[in-house]
């Protein structure tokens, strides 16, 4: 069974940082892409950030570009997502999600994702 | 900055059918942006309905179909049903390993 399972979601502070993780199981963990995808309180879904799991190569949304890091770990299958400069705008809900290695691929598999608040 | 667009809102009565529409600030959506699509209820993760602009994930009864429809893609939803409710996601793909999602539609059946 493929599961995907966030952590590290937090309370920080305006300015901080914060490392997410995602494990990941049930699948051969470097022959997928990974993606970070994340949801505001009762807002919509923005991708931010993609990586070929055998951290060759990864891609960010302009919005995060220079403040996140994805990385991963392929000896412990679990993604990670840096996030530096942290802003309020940046609280939401922050989903991992797999893909195939094409683009034509769909995000078949989510966490549940972990909440990451960014107040004073 | 390439905005993807999306209706905010749609209502469908029971049976009826209803296309949800996914397009771009600038330019026309083809099938070279791959566009698929999800659905998500509160406080669920999101959930594929279609990929590569027309291909229904496994267990998506075939009441979902996508398309291109003009300069769009776009999700048929055919013999709407009460638990079809929900928030409708599309997602292109833009190029040099970047993708993104529009800003939802919140389908509601009455």
């Amino acid at each position: 069974e493929v599961l995907l399972v966030e952590s590290g979601g937090t309370s920080v502070q305006p300015g901080g940082s914060l490392r997410l993780s995602c494990a990941a199981s049930g699948f051969t963990f470097t022959t997928y892409w990974m993606h970070w995808v994340r949801q505001a309180p009762g807002k919509g879904l923005v991708w931010l950030s993609h990586i070929q799991s055998d951290g060759t190569s990864s891609t960010y949304a302009d919005s995060v570009k220079g403040r996140f890091t994805t990385s991963a770990d392929s000896a412990r299958n679990t993604l990670f997502l840096q996030m530096n400069s942290l802003r309020a705008e940046d609280s939401a809900v922050y989903y991992c999600a797999r893909s195939h290695r094409y683009y034509g691929s769909p995000f078949d598999f989510w966490g549940q994702g972990t909440l990451v608040t960014v107040s004073s | 900055q390439t905005v993807v667009t999306q209706e905010p809102s749609f209502s469908v009565s029971p049976g009826g059918t209803i296309t949800l529409t996914c397009g771009l600030s600038s330019g026309s959506v083809s099938t070279n942006y791959y566009p698929s699509w999800y659905r998500q209820t509160p406080g669920q993760a999101p959930r594929t309905l279609i990929y590569s602009t027309n291909t229904r994930s496994s267990g998506v009864p075939d009441r979902f179909s996508g398309s291109i429809l003009g300069n769009k893609a776009a999700l048929t939803i055919t013999g709407a049903q009460a638990d079809d409710e929900s928030d409708y996601y599309c997602v292109l793909y833009l190029g040099n390993g970047i993708w993104v999602f529009g800003g939802g539609t919140k389908l509601t059946v009455l």
